[in-house]
């Protein structure tokens, strides 16, 4: 069955420190990959994606992705963590165009002062 | 700038109770998607329509109908609400499928008592 693993209920990071979100995935194909960010009582918004090319996608906020595919893996980061960059964080993977994305369970991500 | 809106953000229905979520776009997006979140459970596909006219069943469609009414509102009803169904609801859009990611609702939280 395809799938989306976030090995992390949540990660606590200090302000100022890098930051790394996991996610792996098991899908056919060739996938497209996504990050969304949920801050509370808000809608996912969208952060990043990677469809094909350069194996690191840069995004929203200052936040990159890398795209391993003999890992089957797409971790989220970001050199330097805000406290405003606490959410909860969401990595979604489609085996094509046609397909519905497929998702996480999610990440909570907490940067502490 | 709306995206997409959702209505209501919040309600509570007694059991057996019915009510209709809306969902409306203004992008011009052809593919709407109903998703429900639930803790530690990501995002859970309830229903999708692919373009005006089409609605197909998503991962956990079971109590719940949906009705695409033109290209720019797709509604989510509960014909007899079960406390099961507690839980956020979010509404999306894409403009055609995985690879142009999907705008979200800010979302309904319904509570079934």
């Amino acid at each position: 069955a395809q799938s989306v693993a976030q090995p992390e209920d949540q990660v606590n990071v200090a302000e100022g420190n890098p930051l790394t979100v996991k996610c792996t995935y098991s899908v056919s194909g060739n996938p497209y990959l996504f990050w969304y960010v949920q801050y509370p009582n808000r809608g996912l918004q969208f952060l990043l994606k990677y469809i094909t090319g350069d194996n690191l996608v840069k995004g929203s906020y200052g936040f990159e992705a890398e795209f391993n595919k003999s890992q089957t893996s797409f971790h989220l980061k970001k050199p330097s963590a805000l406290v405003s960059d606490s959410a909860l964080y969401f990595c979604a993977v489609s085996p094509d165009s046609n397909y519905q994305l497929i998702w996480g369970a999610g990440t909570k991500l907490i940067i502490k002062p | 700038n709306a995206g997409v809106t959702q209505t209501p953000k919040f309600q509570v229905l007694k059991t057996g109770q019915s009510m209709t979520l809306q969902c409306a776009q203004d992008m011009n997006h052809n593919s709407m998607y109903w998703y429900r979140q639930d803790p530690g459970m990501g995002l859970r596909l309830i229903y999708y329509s692919a373009s005006e006219g089409t609605t197909d069943k998503g991962e956990v469609p079971n109590g719940y109908n949906v009705s695409r009414l033109n290209k720019r509102e797709f509604s989510l009803r509960l014909e007899s609400a079960a406390p099961s169904q507690t839980s956020v609801y979010f509404c999306a859009s894409s403009e055609d499928g995985a690879p142009y990611g999907y705008t979200f609702g800010s979302g309904t939280r319904l509570t079934v008592v």
